[in-house]
């Protein structure tokens, strides 16, 4: 079973506002990717972190940013938010750069209002 | 980019008969298919997953098959039973280092197994 966390389970914001999301690691995973799942669609692909470093983006804008931290742990940040990024917000880790299985989070429900 | 196109978006068996799912990629660098079992309200699971240089893998009553050539891949399940019922869907990526890792999923199919 996954030991990929994330908080909050759920968040709603207003149109402009700036939310942080976050993600701790399974134990020993170094690389960390964010998705963002639309109802009804498939995960989309954001951005992938490791060693701290911003490593391969899909195609969202600037406004989508984020961090990882030493003990690998994530946050996501989302600035000057709008109405279509209300989606579910999904963490996935993989044990090492060659490693390519990917676990997920159980992610957080943004609504941006 | 990869683009990747799944079908059918819904599909409803009895229980105990056979389930497939087909995908099919454009991006004939991707060289990992993982498959994800999505049930409501959680976070998706991953089933079974395929390299390209396997044509086919078995864990138990699922099975996955890739056609390099044509560039697709299948999930079968057989003797469904009704906690199979979820969203199912496909991925691909390359694998590896750098920034070539990025799955694009496609757009997933809700199995139903009625009992």
């Amino acid at each position: 079973e996954t030991g990929v966390t994330q908080s909050p389970t759920h968040l709603i914001k207003t149109r402009g506002q700036q939310v942080t999301l976050r993600c701790s690691s399974q134990s020993g995973h170094n690389t960390v990717s964010w998705y963002q799942q639309a109802l009804g669609q498939g995960p989309q692909f954001i951005f992938q972190y490791y060693r701290e470093e911003e490593n391969g983006r899909g195609n969202f804008p600037p406004r989508f940013s984020g961090l990882q931290f030493p003990n690998y742990s994530s946050e996501l940040n989302v600035n000057a938010l709008e109405l279509d990024d209300s989606a579910l917000y999904l963490c996935a880790t993989r044990q090492n750069w060659e490693n390519e299985k990917l676990f997920f989070g159980s992610g957080t429900q943004l609504s941006v209002l | 980019g990869e683009n990747v196109e799944q079908h059918p978006s819904t599909l409803s068996v009895q229980e105990g008969d056979s389930a497939v799912i087909k995908c099919t990629y454009s991006d004939s660098a991707s060289n990992y298919f993982p498959w994800y079992k999505q049930e409501l309200g959680k976070r998706p699971q991953l089933i079974i997953d395929i390299r390209s240089n396997v044509g086919e893998k078995k864990d138990q009553r699922i099975a996955v098959t890739l056609n390099k050539t044509a560039k697709h891949f299948s999930l079968h399940i057989t003797e469904t039973q009704p906690e199979d019922s979820a969203v199912y869907f496909c991925a691909a990526t390359k694998r590896g280092g750098g920034s070539n890792y990025k799955l694009t999923f496609g757009k997933g199919t809700l199995l139903t197994v009625n009992p």
